[in-house]
């Protein structure tokens, strides 16, 4: 799986929106992009995956650059339950096997 | 909602020593993956099963194996125990094996070698 590149942290304020910046300039074209999310003491939770166009659920919303090589997982009204890490995965689609690579993510912590 | 569940929360082992971890996965999801987390860092991906056979496999030596069941559980076996092996293991199961399917993960298993 291509290699992404996100901050180690963010601040955010709660009920104020979350742009969670992730950097894949290597992807491929089969390459979906999926993020996961990790709270404490928790294991990881899928969050969204999207590969071209936008994608919304009621989690979250995905945008993702024109040109692939960007994406922005939002949050559109941060609470103190979405302090977690947040892990931004490449996944190949023809690749048999499922295996998630995780990098380091982005902690994002949110004040009252 | 996942549904997935391990066992146990917490275990303290010497090093030398082996130990078993089990995971329960939701019910109809034929791929179970292991992976390790070290504290402060990403899950590792260590292997994964599909419909009880070894399909995948991360950089960890053979004394990290497993085995799958027909009725959804797993184990994680870890021979030989080290130092390096204190961490967090997490299970996770999918429907099938396609790349796109929605891993679930379980709470996980904190593991601490004296």
């Amino acid at each position: 799986d291509a290699k992404t590149t996100q901050p180690n942290s963010m601040e955010s304020n709660e009920e104020e929106p979350v742009h969670l910046p992730c950097n894949h300039s290597t992807i491929s074209g089969t390459d979906y992009i999926h993020w996961y999310r990790q709270l404490p003491s928790q294991g990881p939770e899928y969050v969204i995956h999207g590969l071209t166009s936008n994608v919304n659920n009621r989690m979250a919303s995905l945008a993702i650059a024109e040109d692939r090589k960007s994406s922005t997982l939002i949050l559109h009204r941060a609470t103190l339950r979405d302090a977690a890490v947040y892990y931004c995965i490449l996944r190949e689609a023809n690749n048999a096997g499922n295996m998630l690579t995780f990098g380091g993510g982005t902690r994002l912590m949110v004040k009252p | 909602e996942t549904g997935v569940t391990q066992s146990p929360t917490h275990l303290i082992k010497t090093r030398g020593q082996q130990v078993t971890l089990r995971c329960s996965s939701q019910s109809g999801h034929n791929t179970v993956s292991w992976y390790q987390q070290a504290l402060g860092q990403g899950p590792q991906f260590i292997f994964q099963y599909y419909r009880e056979e070894e399909n995948g496999r991360g950089n960890f030596p053979p004394r990290f194996s497993g085995l799958q069941f027909p009725n959804y559980s797993s184990e994680l076996n870890v021979n030989a125990l080290e130092l390096d092996d204190s961490a967090l293991y997490l299970c996770a199961s999918s429907l099938g094996e396609v790349s796109t399917d929605t891993q679930y993960f379980g709470p996980g298993t904190r593991l601490t070698v004296l």
